[in-house]
């Protein structure tokens, strides 16, 4: 089952903060972060395991809440090249396929 | 990280025609795996490809259509067969390398359009 992701959208002015969500009905082994910008591949940005860690990429910060099967992806004062559509993945065993959000549209304005 | 190169990076094709996508990896790696993304969307699991195996295919997802080898660690195809303008999408393989904390990494994709 598709994990759900919210918002579907945002648009930032540079320097701004933003929180994407990302939450599943099954219980995790663990959630991935991926960046797509247009045109391109997705690009991995971190994994999180169960064991409600955190975990960061320049400011770009996440955590999983294992008790709520959710995990939040934190955009930190955030630059233009933060622009692009942000996927969560996530899986239910180490190696596992990814099941990906619907993801979410980030726009980032100088 | 493993490096994926994925071929060809696009194509045009007439309808119930067949195309075959490959990808090489630079790499062995256990999991490959096939997803579609219609254009503005998500990205759907087409199949894992395992070596040495059969593709395990996803619901709404069949061998015949979509058939699918693996005859190595580092080398996968997938054919989108009897293409309709429904197969119109962007078709990416990926994997994963060894190790819990390793992300996977995809290839550039091939943006199959069927006239």
């Amino acid at each position: 089952q598709q994990p759900v992701q919210s918002p579907q959208a945002v648009i930032l002015r540079e320097g701004e903060d933003a929180v994407i969500n990302c939450s599943s009905s099954k219980a995790l082994y663990s959630v991935h972060w991926y960046r797509q910008k247009h045109g391109e591949a997705p690009v991995f940005l971190m994994i999180l395991l169960k064991g409600g860690e955190q975990k960061g990429h320049e400011k770009i910060s996440a955590s999983f809440n294992e008790k709520k099967q959710q995990s939040s992806l934190y955009l930190t004062a955030s630059q233009l090249s933060y622009s692009g559509t942000y996927f969560c993945g996530t899986a239910k065993a180490a190696g596992n396929k990814l099941t990906f959000g619907g993801g979410t549209r980030v726009l980032v304005k100088p | 990280s493993a490096v994926i190169s994925q071929k060809p990076s696009r194509d045009i094709c007439q309808r119930g025609t067949s195309l075959t996508i490959q990808c090489q990896v630079d790499s062995q790696v256990t999991m490959m795996f096939w997803y579609r993304q219609q254009p503005g969307q998500s990205l759907t699991l087409i199949a894992t490809a395992n070596q040495g195996s059969e593709a395990t295919y996803e619901s709404g997802f069949v061998i015949d259509k979509f058939p699918i080898s693996r005859p190595n660690l580092t080398f996968s195809t997938l054919t989108v067969s009897n293409m309709s303008p429904e197969d119109s999408s962007i078709y990416l393989c990926s994997v994963v390398e060894k190790g819990i904390h390793y992300g996977y990494t995809f290839g550039s994709g091939t943006r199959l359009t069927v006239v």
